[in-house]
């Protein structure tokens, strides 16, 4: 079964506004991982959080975990409109496994 | 930079066939995966390899098997394809450390007719 789910499954925003997206899981992690895809492309490598972590910054990005709820949560700070793509969250529960949700399809209207 | 390829693009193949999807990667990681992506249900694990010779069943290994002889080569086999494997098919390499990421090739669309 998936490790991770996000929500929610689509989310319509305007540009300039925060998107947030959540992420659950249900094992024991050794770290996190957020990733973006455009449509019809490969994946491409947003954050990594390490379990011990509690929250992260990259650019616009901003992800937080907590691991007593199995959650994390990636934020989108003033949103555009490149930043309309499916976004996913995987985790990596032993070290050579991970796997991952079924994505959060953002849309950033102009 | 990482290097992960997968050797077609897009690939149209009849009930029954048997079906070959290649993956390399240039950058000596240990472990690889093969992952299906279908509308709505995000990226499941068909297998994994954390070493040569060596594999481990996914969420969804049915009607799929891997073979993985050399270190930077890892191959998904349909032995007899069916209409429910098309899909989008993705490789992924990442090196022991979990604490790394996780680098995906272009994708296979694999359609099966």
């Amino acid at each position: 079964s998936q490790q991770g789910e996000e929500d929610p499954q689509a989310l319509s925003i305007q540009e300039g506004e925060n998107a947030t997206m959540n992420c659950s899981y249900k094992t024991s992690i050794n770290n996190l991982q957020w990733y973006r895809q455009n449509s019809g492309r490969g994946l491409v490598h947003l954050i990594l959080i390490r379990s011990n972590e509690r929250e992260k910054h990259s650019g616009r990005l901003r992800v937080t975990l907590d691991t007593s709820k199995k959650s994390s949560s990636l934020l989108i700070t003033a949103s555009r409109a490149a930043d309309t793509a499916s976004y996913f969250c995987a985790t990596r529960p032993i070290p050579n496994d991970m796997r991952f949700g079924a994505g959060t399809r953002l849309t950033v209207k102009p | 930079d990482v290097k992960v390829t997968q050797s077609s693009r897009y690939l149209v193949k009849r009930t029954g066939e048997k079906v070959f999807l290649e993956c390399v990667q240039d950058m000596d990681h240990e472990n690889m995966f093969w992952y299906r992506q279908d509308p709505g249900l995000g990226l499941r694990l068909i297998y994994f390899s954390y070493d040569v010779k060596m594999k481990e069943k996914g969420d969804i290994p049915e009607g799929y098997s891997v073979s993985r002889e050399k270190k930077e080569r890892f191959s998904l086999i349909l032995e007899s394809a069916s209409t429910n494997q098309t899909s989008m098919y993705l490789c992924a390499s990442t090196p022991g450390d979990p604490r790394t990421t996780q680098y995906f090739g272009p994708g296979t669309r694999l359609l099966v007719l």
